[in-house]
């Protein structure tokens, strides 16, 4: 049963450049959820899709922006990148069930670093 | 405020000893779940254990145990029988449940505690 996937591992970017992070849910769910976890803080909430729509997001502006396929993978995709983007990027899925609050699962994620 | 709190930066055990990680949480919603998750340095979130607003017994997953006060607001997780291999950080997160009780909801995350098992 394959988990959750991520790419690439890392990636190094200049100030002003885009970034496209992907990742594949765990087998059978259908949500996916962005987090960005800066150096020695907990992870901060993105985003999150479900049905190829973003249905809740968090705290970030609208330089950072996804994209769900029809086989659930998804984009998370930063423009005009700053220093302050530098992070750990984790992707979590989890399947959506009405009135159960379900598990997320993490991969492993993507460590970006911004010159 | 914050909503999980982790207020111990850091903890030392001894291997085969348990040790406790505390966490405290703040929510007015009646529905809600409290996780624990373990990093190691190689970054991945591991998930351990979850517990339930309404569950009335605590969780337990193998050596991992949450000790679940819904009146003090608190989910500490007890490892038992620790190894060396528990050297990590842990974090704390709550996914709250918006009206009517949907499954969706963001995870919110303590600052974490960094668990170091001593020989």
């Amino acid at each position: 049963d394959a988990g959750v996937t991520q790419s690439p591992t890392h990636l190094i970017k200049t100030r002003g450049q885009q970034v496209t992070l992907r990742c594949s849910p765990k087998s059978g769910h259908d949500t996916v959820s962005w987090y960005q976890q800066a150096l020695g803080q907990g992870p901060q909430f993105i985003f999150q899709y479900y049905e190829e729509e973003e249905r809740q997001r968090g705290n970030f502006p609208d330089r950072f922006s996804g994209h769900q396929f029809p086989n659930y993978s998804s984009e998370l995709n930063v423009n005009a990148l700053l220093l302050g983007d530098s992070a750990l990027y984790l992707c979590a899925s989890s399947l959506d069930r009405t009135g159960f609050l379900e598990t997320q699962y993490f991969g492993p994620g993507t460590r970006l670093l911004v010159l | 405020a914050q909503k999980i709190t982790q207020t111990q930066p850091g903890m030392f055990v001894q291997e085969k000893e348990a040790v406790t990680l505390d966490c405290t949480y703040d929510t007015s919603d009646q529905s809600y779940g409290l996780f624990w998750y373990k990093q190691p340095s190689s970054g991945e979130m591991i998930f351990l254990i979850y517990q339930g607003s309404y569950d009335e017994q605590n969780a337990t997953e193998g050596r991992y145990s949450l000790n679940f006060q819904k009146a003090r607001k608190s989910a500490n997780l007890v490892i038992s029988a620790s190894q060396l291999g528990d050297s990590a950080m842990y974090f704390c997160a709550m996914r709250e449940a918006p009206p009517g009780g949907t499954s969706y909801g963001k995870l919110t995350f303590g600052q974490g505690t960094i668990l170091t098992v001593h020989p």
